[in-house]
């Protein structure tokens, strides 16, 4: 059973670019959600995506947004790259909303020169 | 707003040794919670999932206990290998559907 797919696995991206990142989650699932990971902030959330509706954000500025087609793909784009964007982006995949646990994807890791 | 600490930050420890990771969060109104491992660079791992109405789940050589009315949970690794080394973190999903995750705890077991 194919876990959670992540594309690409690194990126470098200049300052001001906008960048889009790809999520597939596990066969059945439909639920995505995002998460950043940086050495200082940790793993924060970035926002859920459940039967093509974004179901919930935390707190990002505008910049960050996605979307989840109807085979439950997720993508999510950043634009106006800034150098504190550089960060591990992670996508997860769950059966449905809430209570059925999570499986990451490996990642994609974006570093902003 | 929910919070999670995880004790220790760092832990060096023998193969062979058993080992208890704690976790703390602050807010019991909780869904479940979830133990993960990560690797140097990598993805995370799910390793156990504790429903909020049970109280332990066990999976080969861990075991993670969840007390949600003193908001704690810990990971206990029995007869730790190398290849156990590595960052646990401990997660809280709460309404919302979102993951919070403690700052977790870097395990090095030496040969």
């Amino acid at each position: 059973k194919a876990g959670v797919t992540q594309t690409p696995r690194y990126l470098i991206k200049t300052r001001g670019q906008q960048v889009t990142l790809s999520c597939s989650p596990i066969s059945g699932h439909r639920s995505v959600s995002w998460y950043q990971q940086t050495p200082g902030q940790g793993l924060q959330f970035l926002f859920e995506y459940f039967s093509e509706t974004q179901r919930n954000k935390g707190n990002f500025p505008g910049r960050f947004s996605g979307r989840q087609f109807s085979n439950s793909r997720s993508e999510m784009n950043v634009s106006t790259l800034e150098l504190g964007d550089s960060a591990l982006y992670l996508c997860a995949s769950s059966l449905y909303l809430g209570d059925y646990g999570y499986t990451f994807g490996s990642g994609t890791r974006l570093t902003v020169v | 707003k929910q919070e999670v600490t995880q004790i220790p930050a760092a832990l060096s420890v023998p193969e062979g040794e058993n080992l208890v990771l704690n976790c703390s969060f602050t807010d019991s109104a909780i869904y479940n919670l979830q133990w993960f491992r990560q690797d140097p660079g990598k993805g995370l791992t799910s390793l156990l999932l504790i429903q909020s109405s049970q109280r332990e789940q066990t999976s080969g050589r861990l075991n993670a206990s969840l007390d949600k009315s003193s908001g704690r949970s810990t990971l206990y690794i029995a007869a730790s290998q190398p290849g156990d080394s590595a960052t646990y973190l401990c997660a809280v999903e709460t309404s919302g559907s979102r993951l919070t995750f403690g700052e977790g705890t870097q395990l090095t077991v030496n040969p």
